[in-house]
Protein backbone atom coordinates (compact mmCIF):
# COMPACT_ATOMS: atom_id res chain seq x y z
CA UNK A 1 0.00 0.00 0.00
CA UNK A 2 0.77 3.90 -0.27
CA UNK A 3 3.39 4.73 2.68
CA UNK A 4 5.42 7.21 3.79
CA UNK A 5 9.19 6.51 4.72
CA UNK A 6 12.06 8.49 5.85
CA UNK A 7 15.65 7.88 4.45
CA UNK A 8 17.88 8.03 7.80
CA UNK A 9 16.44 6.40 10.85
CA UNK A 10 19.25 8.17 13.06
CA UNK A 11 20.89 11.73 12.72
CA UNK A 12 23.53 13.53 14.96
CA UNK A 13 24.14 17.37 14.74
CA UNK A 14 26.64 19.49 16.72
CA UNK A 15 25.08 22.11 18.72
CA UNK A 16 24.37 25.23 16.60
CA UNK A 17 24.51 23.47 13.70
CA UNK A 18 21.99 23.02 10.82
CA UNK A 19 19.82 19.85 10.45
CA UNK A 20 18.41 18.53 7.28
CA UNK A 21 15.52 15.70 7.89
CA UNK A 22 14.15 14.28 4.77
CA UNK A 23 11.11 11.94 4.05
CA UNK A 24 9.80 10.18 1.00
CA UNK A 25 6.34 9.82 0.18
CA UNK A 26 4.55 7.99 -2.21
CA UNK A 27 0.87 9.16 -2.71
CA UNK A 28 1.02 11.46 -5.30
CA UNK A 29 -2.54 12.36 -4.38
CA UNK A 30 -1.65 12.81 -0.89
CA UNK A 31 -2.12 17.03 -0.65
CA UNK A 32 -0.83 18.17 3.19
CA UNK A 33 1.85 17.15 5.17
CA UNK A 34 3.00 17.60 8.59
CA UNK A 35 6.13 17.08 10.83
CA UNK A 36 5.89 16.26 14.41
CA UNK A 37 8.49 16.09 17.10
CA UNK A 38 7.94 13.50 19.82
CA UNK A 39 9.95 13.34 23.04
CA UNK A 40 10.45 9.98 25.00
CA UNK A 41 7.16 9.28 26.59
CA UNK A 42 5.28 11.99 25.01
CA UNK A 43 2.71 12.67 22.58
CA UNK A 44 4.18 13.85 19.06
CA UNK A 45 4.07 17.54 19.03
CA UNK A 46 3.07 19.66 15.90
CA UNK A 47 5.80 21.24 14.09
CA UNK A 48 4.87 22.49 10.98
CA UNK A 49 2.66 21.99 8.26
CA UNK A 50 2.46 22.55 4.20
CA UNK A 51 -0.03 22.39 1.53
CA UNK A 52 0.37 20.86 -1.51
CA UNK A 53 -0.01 23.70 -3.72
CA UNK A 54 3.35 24.98 -1.48
CA UNK A 55 6.60 24.10 -1.76
CA UNK A 56 8.20 26.11 1.11
CA UNK A 57 7.24 27.06 4.46
CA UNK A 58 8.77 28.66 6.84
CA UNK A 59 8.83 28.88 10.79
CA UNK A 60 10.71 29.77 13.67
CA UNK A 61 13.96 27.91 12.87
CA UNK A 62 12.23 25.37 10.84
CA UNK A 63 11.86 24.90 7.32
CA UNK A 64 10.05 22.37 5.27
CA UNK A 65 10.24 21.80 1.59
CA UNK A 66 7.78 19.77 -0.33
CA UNK A 67 9.22 18.92 -4.03
CA UNK A 68 6.02 17.12 -5.61
CA UNK A 69 7.82 16.04 -8.23
CA UNK A 70 9.86 13.36 -6.88
CA UNK A 71 7.87 13.38 -3.56
CA UNK A 72 10.13 14.40 -1.55
CA UNK A 73 9.92 16.51 2.46
CA UNK A 74 12.31 17.80 4.43
CA UNK A 75 12.60 19.20 7.59
CA UNK A 76 15.38 22.03 7.97
CA UNK A 77 16.03 22.84 11.50
CA UNK A 78 18.62 25.94 12.22
CA UNK A 79 21.07 26.29 14.94
CA UNK A 80 20.16 23.21 16.46
CA UNK A 81 19.98 23.12 20.42
CA UNK A 82 19.35 20.36 23.43
CA UNK A 83 16.13 20.59 23.00
CA UNK A 84 15.55 19.64 19.64
CA UNK A 85 16.61 16.13 20.48
CA UNK A 86 13.89 13.84 19.45
CA UNK A 87 12.38 11.98 17.32
CA UNK A 88 10.73 13.38 14.06
CA UNK A 89 8.06 12.05 11.91
CA UNK A 90 6.45 12.98 8.28
CA UNK A 91 3.14 12.35 8.24
CA UNK A 92 0.78 12.51 5.16
CA UNK A 93 -3.40 12.81 4.85
CA UNK A 94 -3.91 10.15 3.56
CA UNK A 95 -7.27 8.04 2.09
CA UNK A 96 -10.21 8.89 4.36
CA UNK A 97 -8.54 12.12 6.03
CA UNK A 98 -6.43 9.67 8.57
CA UNK A 99 -2.63 10.56 8.88
CA UNK A 100 -0.50 8.06 7.31
CA UNK A 101 3.31 8.25 9.78
CA UNK A 102 6.70 7.48 9.13
CA UNK A 103 8.83 5.37 11.21
CA UNK A 104 10.73 8.57 11.98
CA UNK A 105 14.46 9.94 12.75
CA UNK A 106 15.83 9.96 16.01
CA UNK A 107 17.69 13.75 15.39
CA UNK A 108 20.87 13.56 18.39
CA UNK A 109 22.31 17.33 19.34
CA UNK A 110 25.90 17.01 20.56
CA UNK A 111 27.22 19.69 23.04
CA UNK B 1 -5.41 22.63 30.57
CA UNK B 2 -6.32 23.04 26.51
CA UNK B 3 -4.52 20.31 25.37
CA UNK B 4 -5.81 16.75 24.05
CA UNK B 5 -5.66 14.58 27.74
CA UNK B 6 -5.20 11.00 27.57
CA UNK B 7 -6.45 8.47 31.09
CA UNK B 8 -4.78 6.03 32.20
CA UNK B 9 -1.44 7.53 31.43
CA UNK B 10 -0.11 3.48 32.01
CA UNK B 11 -2.54 0.60 32.42
CA UNK B 12 -1.04 -2.81 33.34
CA UNK B 13 -3.14 -6.01 32.69
CA UNK B 14 -2.83 -9.43 32.42
CA UNK B 15 -4.37 -11.31 28.66
CA UNK B 16 -7.69 -11.71 28.48
CA UNK B 17 -9.04 -8.58 30.56
CA UNK B 18 -11.12 -5.82 29.03
CA UNK B 19 -9.44 -2.13 28.89
CA UNK B 20 -10.98 0.98 28.25
CA UNK B 21 -9.02 3.76 27.25
CA UNK B 22 -10.46 7.24 27.42
CA UNK B 23 -9.23 10.73 25.60
CA UNK B 24 -11.22 14.16 26.43
CA UNK B 25 -10.12 16.17 22.83
CA UNK B 26 -9.68 19.69 22.97
CA UNK B 27 -12.64 21.99 23.30
CA UNK B 28 -14.57 23.05 20.36
CA UNK B 29 -12.38 19.97 18.13
CA UNK B 30 -14.87 18.12 16.09
CA UNK B 31 -12.44 15.58 14.29
CA UNK B 32 -10.90 12.81 16.71
CA UNK B 33 -8.69 10.09 16.26
CA UNK B 34 -6.85 7.30 17.86
CA UNK B 35 -3.63 6.01 16.93
CA UNK B 36 -1.49 3.08 17.99
CA UNK B 37 2.51 2.99 18.46
CA UNK B 38 4.42 0.00 19.38
CA UNK B 39 7.73 0.13 20.33
CA UNK B 40 10.05 1.92 17.86
CA UNK B 41 7.91 2.37 15.35
CA UNK B 42 5.53 4.75 13.57
CA UNK B 43 2.05 5.26 14.42
CA UNK B 44 -0.66 2.95 13.43
CA UNK B 45 -4.20 4.83 12.37
CA UNK B 46 -7.08 2.77 14.22
CA UNK B 47 -10.61 4.96 13.70
CA UNK B 48 -11.91 8.82 13.40
CA UNK B 49 -14.41 10.15 14.46
CA UNK B 50 -16.05 13.50 12.53
CA UNK B 51 -18.77 15.68 14.09
CA UNK B 52 -22.08 13.24 13.87
CA UNK B 53 -21.04 11.55 10.85
CA UNK B 54 -20.43 7.50 10.71
CA UNK B 55 -16.69 6.90 12.00
CA UNK B 56 -14.47 5.54 9.67
CA UNK B 57 -13.06 2.32 11.14
CA UNK B 58 -10.88 0.95 8.80
CA UNK B 59 -8.07 0.89 11.05
CA UNK B 60 -9.57 -1.60 13.94
CA UNK B 61 -7.08 -4.59 14.48
CA UNK B 62 -9.94 -7.10 15.29
CA UNK B 63 -13.33 -6.80 16.25
CA UNK B 64 -11.91 -6.92 19.59
CA UNK B 65 -11.15 -3.13 19.51
CA UNK B 66 -14.51 -0.60 19.69
CA UNK B 67 -14.27 2.89 20.53
CA UNK B 68 -17.40 5.83 21.08
CA UNK B 69 -17.46 8.96 20.92
CA UNK B 70 -20.38 10.43 23.06
CA UNK B 71 -21.81 13.85 22.65
CA UNK B 72 -19.05 14.85 19.75
CA UNK B 73 -16.32 15.04 22.62
CA UNK B 74 -15.18 12.66 25.42
CA UNK B 75 -14.03 8.91 23.52
CA UNK B 76 -13.97 5.59 24.78
CA UNK B 77 -11.41 3.09 23.17
CA UNK B 78 -12.64 -0.24 24.20
CA UNK B 79 -10.17 -3.73 23.87
CA UNK B 80 -12.22 -6.54 24.82
CA UNK B 81 -9.87 -10.06 25.24
CA UNK B 82 -6.75 -8.45 25.39
CA UNK B 83 -3.51 -10.25 23.77
CA UNK B 84 0.02 -9.63 24.37
CA UNK B 85 0.29 -8.11 20.96
CA UNK B 86 -2.09 -5.45 21.93
CA UNK B 87 0.76 -3.68 24.19
CA UNK B 88 1.69 -0.47 23.04
CA UNK B 89 1.11 3.11 23.22
CA UNK B 90 -2.13 3.79 21.88
CA UNK B 91 -2.26 7.53 21.50
CA UNK B 92 -5.79 10.23 20.87
CA UNK B 93 -5.68 13.46 18.69
CA UNK B 94 -7.92 15.59 17.93
CA UNK B 95 -8.11 18.75 15.17
CA UNK B 96 -10.43 21.34 14.47
CA UNK B 97 -12.00 19.51 11.48
CA UNK B 98 -10.08 16.86 8.78
CA UNK B 99 -8.15 17.08 6.18
CA UNK B 100 -6.02 20.11 5.96
CA UNK B 101 -5.72 20.86 10.03
CA UNK B 102 -3.07 19.55 12.26
CA UNK B 103 -4.19 17.20 14.57
CA UNK B 104 -3.18 17.65 18.22
CA UNK B 105 -2.03 14.74 20.55
CA UNK B 106 -2.22 13.46 23.94
CA UNK B 107 0.53 11.82 25.51
CA UNK B 108 -0.76 8.29 25.55
CA UNK B 109 -1.79 5.65 27.02
CA UNK B 110 1.03 2.70 27.66
CA UNK B 111 -0.77 -0.66 27.80
CA UNK B 112 1.19 -3.22 28.83
CA UNK B 113 -0.64 -6.85 28.39
CA UNK B 114 1.00 -9.63 30.79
Amino acid sequence: GESVGLHLPTLSVQEGDNSIINCAYSNSASDYFIWYKQESGKGPQFIIDIRSNMDKRQGQRVTVLLNKTVKHLSLQIAATQPGDSAVYFCAEIWGAQKLVFGQGTRLTINP
Amino acid sequence: GAGVSQSPSNKVTEKGKDVELRCDPISGHTALYWYRQSLGQGLEFLIYFQGNSAPDKSGLPSDRFSAERTGGSVSTLTIQRTQQEDSAVYLCASSDRTGDQPQHFGDGTRLSIL
